[in-house]
């Protein structure tokens, strides 16, 4: 069966610092990946997706993940930190199986500390 | 305001009440989802649309959820006999044909007494 896990349930990160959320996913055939922020209050917002061609990929807001067919991953990294960037962050991923079906990873809450 | 919009935002009601939430999605976008959210988890899968013909639901979806999109264009998600597990959060997505990018809604936090 299909399943997406996101390892970190949080993460706690100086503003200005790296950030990296992990992403795997289980399930043979390639699927579309995607990664979404749900800040509180809101609808889920698509940070950026990946189909297929180049494995990194970028999005909006400064965040990157990168494709690792050898590792089923798709980590979300950004290199600087803002304190707006702290949200719960859900990694997505899209099985054709007779039609298409997205399921979500537990998410992981990003904190952001001065 | 050309989003995905859901009404009501929140809605607390009795157990063993009946309620109906619904979804407006981007007009043209032919797929419409349903998902329902509880803290600390993903977005969960309950059913899609294909235009007016509901596609797929989930095995989770109990006999008391029942949805609807009877033109094509809104939809509604009816929950009958409501019990306290049914807190949640209730979002709703549209797609444009086989993109596969979803737009969600801000969604309906339903909460059982």
């Amino acid at each position: 069966a299909q399943s997406v896990t996101q390892p970190d349930i949080h993460i706690t990160v100086s503003e200005g610092a790296s950030l990296e959320l992990r992403c795997n996913y289980s399930y043979g055939a390639t699927p579309y990946l995607f990664w979404y922020v749900q800040s509180p209050g809101q609808g889920l917002q698509l940070l950026l997706k990946y189909f297929s061609g180049d494995t990194l990929v970028q999005g909006i807001k400064g965040f990157e993940a990168e494709f690792k067919r050898s590792q089923s991953s798709f980590n979300l990294r950004k290199p600087s930190v803002h304190w707006s960037d702290a949200a719960e962050y859900f990694c997505a991923v899209v099985w054709y199986t007779g039609g298409f079906k997205t399921i979500f990873g537990a998410g992981t809450r990003l904190f952001v500390k001065a | 305001d050309t989003g995905v919009s859901q009404n009501p935002r929140h809605k607390i009601t009795k157990r063993g009440q009946n309620v109906t939430f619904r979804c407006d999605p981007i007009s043209e976008h032919n797929r419409l989802y349903w998902y329902r959210q509880t803290l600390g988890q993903g977005p969960e899968f309950l059913t899609y649309f294909q235009n007016e013909a509901q596609l797929e639901k989930s095995r989770l979806l109990s006999d008391r959820f029942s949805a609807e999109r009877p033109k094509g264009s809104f939809s509604t998600l009816e929950i009958q006999r409501t019990e306290q597990g049914d807190s949640a959060m209730y979002l709703c997505a549209s797609e444009e044909g086989t993109n596969e990018k979803l737009f969600f809604g801000s969604g309906t936090q339903l909460s059982v007494l």
